[in-house]
C-alpha cells in the first residue's frame, strides 16, 4: 500500500463549490504539505503543518483552508471553487528537518467549471 | 530568503548521449539541496540532495549532481541518457531556520526528452 494516499485523484467542480481533498500517510511523520502545480510554475506551497497543532500558510494560500485532523491525516478545503484554482494538488510528508525527504502523494487533479 | 532557478524549462537529449539540467540557487545560509522526479501522471520522488557532506552527490538511476558555492549552482548529470529517463525534474532548496518556519522551495521544473 502506498505510504501517502490521496483522495479523490480527479474531481471536477463548479464555481462556487465547496470542495475538499484528503490526504492520509503511513509513515508516521509529524510534518505535512499541501502544494498545487501548474505548467510552468513549478509547485508551490498552499499549507504547512509541523505537527497536530501546528498549520501555517504557504505563499499562495487565499482562497484555501486546512485541517489537521490527526498525524497522519491533512485535508485542504476550497471554500468557493473558482476557475484559476483548476491545477494539480499534491500532499507531502517529511520528517522533521529541512534536510529531510518529503514523500510526496499521487496527486489530485482539479477541474473547476 | 531562498529562490531556485532552472534554466531550460525543455531539455531534449538522444539516447546515449550526456544529460545536464542546470540549477541556481539563491541563498543568505548555506542550504540544502534537492533535485526531485516527476514521471508522467505520478507524484514526486527524491533523485538526490546535498546536505553539506559531500559536494558530489549520487542519486538513484546514475544521476549525480554537484554543490558547486562558489557558483552557487546545483546541476544534474548523468552520462548517458536512458528512455526511462523522459520526465520532468525540479530542483529544490530548503534552509535550516530558529523560527520553525523551514520550506522546501522549488524551481520551475525542466521536461527531459530522450531521443531515440
Amino acid at each position: 500500500d502506498a505510504d501517502v494516499t490521496q483522495t479523490p485523484r480527479n474531481r471536477i467542480t463548479k464555481t462556487g463549490k465547496r470542495i475538499m481533498l484528503e490526504c492520509s500517510q503511513t509513515k508516521g511523520h509529524d510534518r505535512m504539505y499541501w502544494y498545487r502545480q501548474d505548467p510552468g510554475l513549478g509547485l508551490r506551497l498552499i499549507y504547512y503543518s509541523f505537527d497536530v497543532k501546528d498549520i501555517n500558510k504557504g505563499e499562495i494560500s487565499d482562497g484555501y483552508s486546512v485541517s489537521r485532523q490527526a498525524q497522519a491525516k491533512f485535508s485542504l478545503s476550497l471554500e468557493s471553487a473558482i476557475p484559476n484554482q483548476t491545477a494539480l494538488y499534491f500532499c507531502a510528508t517529511s520528517p522533521n528537518g529541512a534536510w529531510e525527504t518529503q514523500y510526496f502523494g499521487p496527486g489530485t487533479r482539479l477541474l473547476v467549471l | 530568503a531562498q529562490s531556485v532557478t532552472q534554466l531550460g524549462s525543455h531539455v531534449s537529449v538522444s539516447e546515449g548521449a550526456l544529460v545536464l539540467l542546470r540549477c541556481n540557487y539563491s541563498s543568505s545560509v548555506p542550504p540544502y539541496l534537492f533535485w526531485y522526479v516527476q514521471y508522467p501522471n505520478q507524484g514526486l520522488q527524491l533523485l538526490l540532495k546535498y546536505t553539506s557532506a559531500a559536494t558530489l552527490v549520487k542519486g538513484i538511476n546514475g544521476f549525480e549532481a554537484e554543490f558547486k558555492k562558489s557558483e552557487t549552482s546545483f546541476h544534474l548529470t548523468k552520462p548517458s541518457a536512458h528512455m526511462s529517463d523522459a520526465a520532468e525534474y525540479f530542483c529544490a532548496v530548503s534552509l535550516l531556520s530558529n523560527f520553525g518556519n523551514e520550506k522546501l522551495t522549488f524551481g520551475t521544473g525542466t521536461r527531459l526528452t530522450i531521443i531515440p
